[in-house]
Formats: structure tokens, C-alpha cells, sequence
């Protein structure tokens, strides 16, 4: 079975530094998908980022970006410039073409003024 | 605009009763899943279904029942089976398979209290 695992339950950053968010997936699979969501106070699940596994060129949206290891299973998110609107749960999640998400446990980032 | 709608965002239930969450989409989705979410956790799939008239069970589907008979609409039905149903509801859509679009859209939740 397909895991994500999030090894950093919490995490806190500067307002206006960066911070980077960890996440590793299990897959056997070559074809995918990868996601970050972000889960404010108000619950409602954002999407932040997203990644295809084919694509060798780590995705970027503002100020977040990722870093993605295909070989090493690894897919992490960085937040520059971080603000406090970026306070949240960040959920990595993994898809496999045509299936169902698996999420990650979850990391609470706190932005600290 | 296109979106997800739950309904209600705060619900409560007396113990022994059956309770039927709602989410409708008019994304045109074929997919759509319910998840639970429990305080500092993450989400763990109830059900989903790829296309309307069949739905699978997902990691915790005792207790709770579906149906999706049209394709905007998969309520959820927790019943009274469900020994622990106190907790945060999400459902989602997404396109099942393809190139683009491939995330989740997610609805606004139901928090759903036991009493």
C-alpha cells in the first residue's frame, strides 16, 4: 500500500523568513502525482502546489516551491517570504494515476511575528 | 462558480440516530469521496466512488453508508453503528483520471458532534 509520511508534526517560522516542510512517499509505481494542501483555521482544504512525477522540473507557485527527489521518494515544500496568512495544517499528498489520494499526517506550521 | 457545497457545517446527533451529511458539485467530477478527519490528524477515506451507481468502500467504512445516484450528489449516512462518529467531515471531487486537473476540490466540511 501506497504511505506518505509528514516527519515534522509542527513547525514554526519567522514572518518574512523561509521555511521547508518534509515529505516522503511509498510507491513501487513510476506514474503519479503529488500534492500539498493547505488546511487553515477555517478547515477548508487549499490546494498549494502540485507535481507530476514525470516532470523533472520542481514545481513553483509564488512563494512556494518544492523540491522533489523522485529517486529518493522525497517531495518537499518550501514557503519564502513566509506570512502570517500562511499559518495552517499542510497536508502532502500522494495520487496514483486514475486512483484515490493518500494523505500525510500533517504538519501545523506556525508564523511567528 | 463552480464548487463543492456541504451541508450543514455544524450538526449534531443523539446517540442511536442515523445522520445524513450532504455534498453536491457542479465541477462535472466523476469522482467523489468522503473523508474524516479527527483534531490534529489527517484524512482518512470513508468511501468514494469513480462513477455514478458504484461507490468502494475506503480505510474506514464501517459505520457509515453511501449512495450516488446522480453525479453532483454523494451524501453520506453515518449510522448508529458508528461507535466514535464525533469528528470533522470533508468531501471531494476530482476528475479520475487525466492529464490535468488531477487534485482534489475539497467542500467546507461538516463538523458532526454526538450528543
Amino acid at each position: 500500500a501506497q504511505t506518505v509520511t509528514q516527519s515534522q508534526p509542527e513547525m514554526s517560522v519567522q514572518e518574512a523568513e523561509t521555511v521547508t516542510l518534509s515529505c516522503t512517499y511509498d510507491t513501487s509505481e513510476s506514474d503519479y502525482y503529488l500534492f500539498w494542501y493547505k488546511q487553515p483555521p477555517s478547515r477548508q482544504m487549499i490546494l498549494v502546489i502540485r507535481q507530476e512525477a514525470y516532470k523533472q522540473q520542481n514545481a513553483t507557485e509564488n512563494r512556494f516551491s518544492v523540491n522533489f527527489q523522485k529517486a529518493a521518494k522525497s517531495f518537499s515544500l518550501k514557503i519564502s517570504d513566509s506570512q502570517l496568512g500562511d499559518a495552517a495544517m499542510y497536508f502532502c499528498a500522494y495520487r496514483l494515476y486514475g486512483q484515490n489520494f493518500v494523505f500525510g499526517p500533517g504538519t501545523r506550521l506556525s508564523v511567528l511575528p | 462558480d463552480g464548487g463543492i457545497t456541504q451541508s450543514p457545517k455544524y450538526l449534531f446527533r443523539k446517540e442511536g440516530q442515523n445522520v445524513t451529511l450532504s455534498c453536491e458539485q457542479n465541477l462535472n467530477h466523476d469522482a467523489m469521496y468522503w473523508y474524516r478527519q479527527d483534531p490534529g490528524q489527517g484524512l482518512r477515506l470513508i468511501y468514494y466512488s469513480q462513477i455514478v451507481n458504484d461507490f468502494q468502500k475506503g480505510d474506514i467504512a464501517e459505520g457509515y453508508s453511501v449512495s450516488r445516484e446522480k453525479k453532483e450528489s454523494f451524501p453520506l449516512t453515518v449510522t448508529s453503528a458508528q461507535k466514535n462518529p464525533t469528528a470533522f467531515y470533508l468531501c471531494a471531487s476530482s476528475i479520475p483520471q487525466g492529464i490535468m486537473n488531477t487534485e482534489a476540490f475539497f467542500g467546507q466540511g461538516t463538523r458532526l458532534t454526538v450528543v
